[in-house]
C-alpha cells in the first residue's frame, strides 16, 4: 500500500540558512508524482513544488528545490535561505496512477518547521 | 474566481446531532475530496469524488456521507456526530490527472468542527 513518511515532527533553523525536510515514500507504481505542501499558522494550504517519477531533473521552484532519490524513494524538500515566513507545517504527499483518472492524494504527518531570527 | 469554499468556518455540535459542510468549486475540477486533519496524523482522505454522481471512500469514511449532484458541489454529512469527529476538515478539488500529471489540489480554508 502506498505510504509517505515523514519522520521529522519538528525542525528548527536559522534565519538565511539551508533546511532540509525529509521525506520517503512507498509505492509499487512506476508513474507518480510528489508534492510538497505548506500550512502556515493561519490554515490554508499553499502549493509549493511537484516531482513526477518520470522525471530526469530535480524540481525546483524559487527557493525551494527537491532532492529526488528514486532508487532510495525519498523526496526531500530544500528551503534555501530561510525566511521567518518559512515557519510553517510542511506535508509531502503522493499521487499514484498511469491513467488520467484520479487526484487522489496521500499526505504524510507533516513537519513543523520553525525559523529563528 | 473563489476557487474553493468551505462553510462554516467554525461549528460546535453536540454528540449526536447531524450537520452538512458544504464546499464548492467554481474551476470546474472533475475531482473533489474531503480531508480531516488532526494532530500529528497529517491530513487523512475521507471521501472524494471524480465527477457529478460518482462518489467513493477514502481511507476514514465511518460516520461521514457524501454526494455529488453537480460538478462545483460537494457536500459532507455527518449523520450523528461524535466526540472523534473533533476535527479540521479541508475540502480540495483538482482536474483528473494521472501520477506524472502536475496538477495540484486546491484546498478551501477548512472548517474547524468541535464536537461534545
Amino acid at each position: 500500500a502506498q505510504k509517505i513518511t515523514q519522520t521529522q515532527p519538528g525542525m528548527f533553523v536559522q534565519e538565511k540558512e539551508a533546511v532540509t525536510l525529509d521525506c520517503t515514500y512507498d509505492t509499487s507504481d512506476q508513474s507518480y508524482g510528489l508534492f510538497w505542501y505548506k500550512q502556515p499558522s493561519s490554515g490554508e494550504m499553499i502549493f509549493l513544488i511537484y516531482q513526477g517519477s518520470y522525471d530526469e531533473q530535480n524540481a525546483t521552484e524559487g527557493r525551494y528545490s527537491l532532492n529526488f532519490q528514486k532508487a532510495r524513494k525519498s523526496a526531500n524538500l530544500v528551503i534555501s535561505a530561510s525566511q521567518l515566513g518559512d515557519s510553517a507545517m510542511y506535508f509531502c504527499a503522493m499521487r499514484e496512477g498511469y491513467s488520467s483518472n484520479t487526484g487522489k492524494l496521500i499526505f504524510g504527518q507533516g513537519t513543523t518547521l520553525q525559523v529563528k531570527p | 474566481n473563489a476557487g474553493v469554499t468551505q462553510t462554516p468556518k467554525f461549528q460546535v455540535l453536540k454528540t449526536g446531532q447531524s450537520m452538512t459542510l458544504q464546499c464548492a468549486q467554481d474551476m470546474n475540477h472533475e475531482y473533489m475530496s474531503w480531508y480531516r486533519q488532526d494532530p500529528g496524523m497529517g491530513l487523512r482522505l475521507i471521501h472524494y469524488s471524480v465527477g457529478a454522481g460518482i462518489t467513493d471512500q477514502g481511507e476514514v469514511p465511518n460516520g461521514y456521507n457524501v454526494s455529488r449532484s453537480t460538478t462545483e458541489d460537494f457536500p459532507l454529512r455527518l449523520l450523528s456526530a461524535a466526540p472523534s469527529q473533533t476535527s479540521v476538515y479541508f475540502c480540495a478539488s483538482t482536474r483528473l490527472a494521472s501520477g506524472q500529471s502536475s496538477y495540484e489540489q486546491y484546498f478551501g480554508p477548512g472548517t474547524r468542527l468541535t464536537v461534545t
